[in-house]
């Protein structure tokens, strides 16, 4: 299966700064997507971002895809953007390989 | 309100014992995922189903069996083959088998053995 690899892996941020979270991938994928989970475990998608750029209030992201990397930035970070923060892709339609996620926490 | 649910909440399981979790979607969807997730991990695919009555093996298909009897529900049985079924379970439905979707989770069934 396809290696998935995120950066950092735990991150601090005082609210109201800004940061970026990487995802690198060990071969093309199709569905390139990226999740949040919250503190109670349930899982929500952000963004389904194959290639380019998307961006949804506070949180944007970029999928180079001849590169196999994505990027997700968030911006005015808030208290409740803390959780874990997955990147996931597939080679198929089905079979979606998640990296090991980066654990975000905003301190006020 | 459409979407999935997982129940219970909560399991345990005890030595040699059989546990089944519940996943039900009224979304429609036809595709149906179950995942395991271990602390610290991401999630693995465990079984999926792209249509009624049919499923496929994921990646870490061992000790666990499933049905798709119901468009609506695909319940995930945990064998006592599974030594290790201490984790966290997530099902998710998607809208069909296309490359190019979207997956929606439910809530989730954490699973301790007793």
């Amino acid at each position: 299966g396809i290696q998935v690899e995120q950066s950092p892996p735990d991150l601090i941020l005082q609210e109201g700064a800004n940061s970026t979270l990487r995802c690198n991938f060990s071969d093309s994928v199709n569905n390139l997507q990226w999740f949040h989970q919250n503190p109670w475990g349930q899982l929500i998608n952000l963004f389904y971002i194959p290639s380019g750029t998307k961006q949804n209030g506070r949180l944007s992201a970029t999928t180079v895809a001849t590169e196999r990397y994505s990027l997700l930035y968030i911006s005015s970070s808030q208290t409740t953007d803390s959780g874990v923060y997955f990147c996931a892709g597939s080679t198929g339609a089905n079979n979606l390989f998640f990296g090991t996620g980066t654990r975000l926490t905003v301190i006020p | 309100d459409g979407g999935i649910t997982q129940s219970p909440k909560y399991l345990f399981r005890k030595e040699g014992q059989n546990v089944t979790l519940s996943c039900e979607q009224n979304l429609n969807h036809d595709a149906m995922y179950w995942y395991r997730q271990d602390p610290g991990q991401g999630l693995r695919l465990i079984y999926y189903s792209q249509i009624v009555n049919d499923f496929q093996k994921g990646d870490i298909a061992e000790g666990y069996s499933v049905s798709r009897e119901k468009k609506e529900s695909f319940p995930l049985t945990v064998t006592s083959a599974q030594k290790n079924p201490t984790a966290f379970y997530l099902c998710a439905s998607s809208i069909g088998n296309r490359v190019r979707e979207t997956q929606y989770f439910g809530p989730g069934t954490r699973l301790l053995v007793l």
